[in-house]
């Protein structure tokens, strides 16, 4: 099956300091990618979506300049988290899709191990 | 913001009971609705994608129903075994937008 690497699977940081997540998609394209954050207990938040060659879109309530996504190659996007603070601590999981399966109804999503943030 | 729902949040059977849950979404705007198993430090992966009212899909013990009319579908492991322990997503897809339900997590105790 398709898979999708995400990287760092963890990372701990100072607070005012950026890090930055990356997700590839291994064995397939994929113009889309998509971002979330989860909260304890809670269910997978999309931040973002993550075009190709063009600007992300941010979902409502989402600061762009807090959560910089860039999708430059139809493999890789990463998400910056810059100047990170306490509040930015959480689980952060990129999926993509493929682009053999950009039709509508929308195919399944591969998704990423996941990245735990931590901010101290 | 969609509301889709997923009970029960979590649970608990012995192995070699059957057990379901169930995930409810919107009715409107409906394109597909996927379950994904998720277990513990791995990545989700999909079971089924649905897309029809009506639909039933099977992979091994598992299998999953949808009723798009009513806004719910079922997913049921039948013989559960310790190996199906994970949280189960759903995901409500609309045009362009995928919405997460909170899941529900399973425990199998042998």
């Amino acid at each position: 099956g398709a898979v999708v690497s995400q990287h760092p699977s963890w990372v701990i940081c100072k607070s005012g300091t950026s890090v930055k997540i990356e997700c590839r998609s291994l064995d397939f394209q994929a113009t889309t990618m998509f971002w979330y954050r989860q909260f304890p207990k809670q269910s997978l938040m999309l931040m973002a979506t993550s075009n190709e060659g063009s600007k992300a879109t941010y979902e409502q309530g989402v600061e762009k300049d807090k959560f910089l996504i860039n999708h430059a190659s139809l493999t890789l996007s990463t998400l910056t988290v810059t100047s990170a603070h306490p509040e930015d601590s959480s689980f952060y999981i990129c999926s993509a899709r493929d682009n053999r399966r950009q039709a509508i109804p929308p195919g399944e999503l591969f998704f990423g191990e996941g990245s735990r943030l931590t901010v101290l | 913001i969609l509301n889709v729902e997923q009970s029960p949040q979590s649970l608990h059977v012995q192995e070699g009971d059957s057990t379901n849950f169930t995930c409810s979404f919107p009715s409107s705007n409906f394109y597909a609705l996927h379950w994904y198993r998720w277990e513990t430090a791995k990545s989700p992966e999909a079971l089924f994608v649905m897309t029809l009212n009506g639909d039933e899909k099977k992979k091994g013990r598992i299998s999953a129903t949808l009723n798009t009319k009513e806004g719910y579908s079922y997913l049921y492991i039948k013989g559960s075994q310790p190996e199906d322990s994970a949280t189960y997503l759903c995901a409500f897809c609309g045009y362009q937008k995928v919405t997460f339900g909170t899941g529900t997590k399973l425990q199998v105790i042998p």
